[in-house]
């Protein structure tokens, strides 16, 4: 079965930092990786996604994040973040079998808090 | 991408009542999925729901308590029966194709609160 782990459920940064948001997966198949933003009173946004190709995938906003195959992971980074950044972050899987429907496996979220 | 709307945005329910959640999708789409959302929580996949058949729901989710309608390829309804305060939730609904290597889209939510 798989799953997905977020490994920090807050993370506090200064405006201007850099960040970075970290999530392993657990699958026994090949997986699809997503990363998506909550703002306060909203539905998620599509930050960015990793299909196939290149392990570095740069998303909206000035996000990026790179897939590690051997480290199951897929952490999400921004060289400097802004007060608009403050938000609940979530990282999803979805796998490559051919019976899934685009169900997606989501994190625990991960809170960024980004301080003046 | 495919802009979802809501509705309710929020309501607040008496215990045993029910509440109807609508989705609408501004094209057709394939899947149409719903999720919970507890507070400080993540998001928990209650059913899928595919134009033309029966919702599939997920384990710890029944049809009784969670009735779900897909009545044409752009619209879907949640209901959630029977209320309690446990079910004091965010209800998120999203829409895909259908196909695992294409993002969710989804609405803004509901907010419920059960007195």
């Amino acid at each position: 079965a798989q799953s997905v782990t977020q490994l920090d459920s807050q993370v506090p940064v200064f405006e201007e930092a850099p960040v970075e948001l970290r999530c392993n997966y657990s699958s026994s198949v090949s997986v699809y990786l997503f990363w998506y933003v909550q703002y306060p009173n909203q539905g998620l946004q599509l930050l960015l996604k990793y299909l196939s190709g290149s392990t570095l995938v740069k998303g909206i906003n000035g996000f990026e994040a790179e897939f590690n195959k051997s480290q199951t992971s897929f952490h999400l980074r921004k060289p400097s973040v802004h007060i608009s950044d403050t938000a609940e972050y979530f990282c999803a899987v979805s796998d490559h079998g051919s019976s899934n429907t685009g169900k997606l496996i989501f994190g625990q979220g991960t809170t960024l808090q980004v301080k003046p | 991408s495919a802009v979802i709307s809501q509705k309710p945005s929020r309501d607040i329910c008496q215990r045993g009542t029910s509440l109807t959640i609508q989705c609408q999708v501004d094209s057709q789409v394939t899947m149409m999925f719903w999720y919970r959302q507890q507070p400080g929580q993540s998001l928990t996949l209650i059913a899928t729901a595919n134009q033309g058949s029966e919702a599939t729901y997920e384990s710890g989710f029944v049809i009784d308590k969670f009735p779900i309608s897909r009545p044409n390829l752009t619209f879907s309804t949640l209901t959630v029966s029977n209320l309690s305060p446990e079910d004091s939730s965010i209800y998120l609904c999203s829409a895909g194709t259908g196909y695992s290597n294409q993002p969710q889209h989804f609405g803004d939510g509901t907010r419920l609160s059960i007195l």
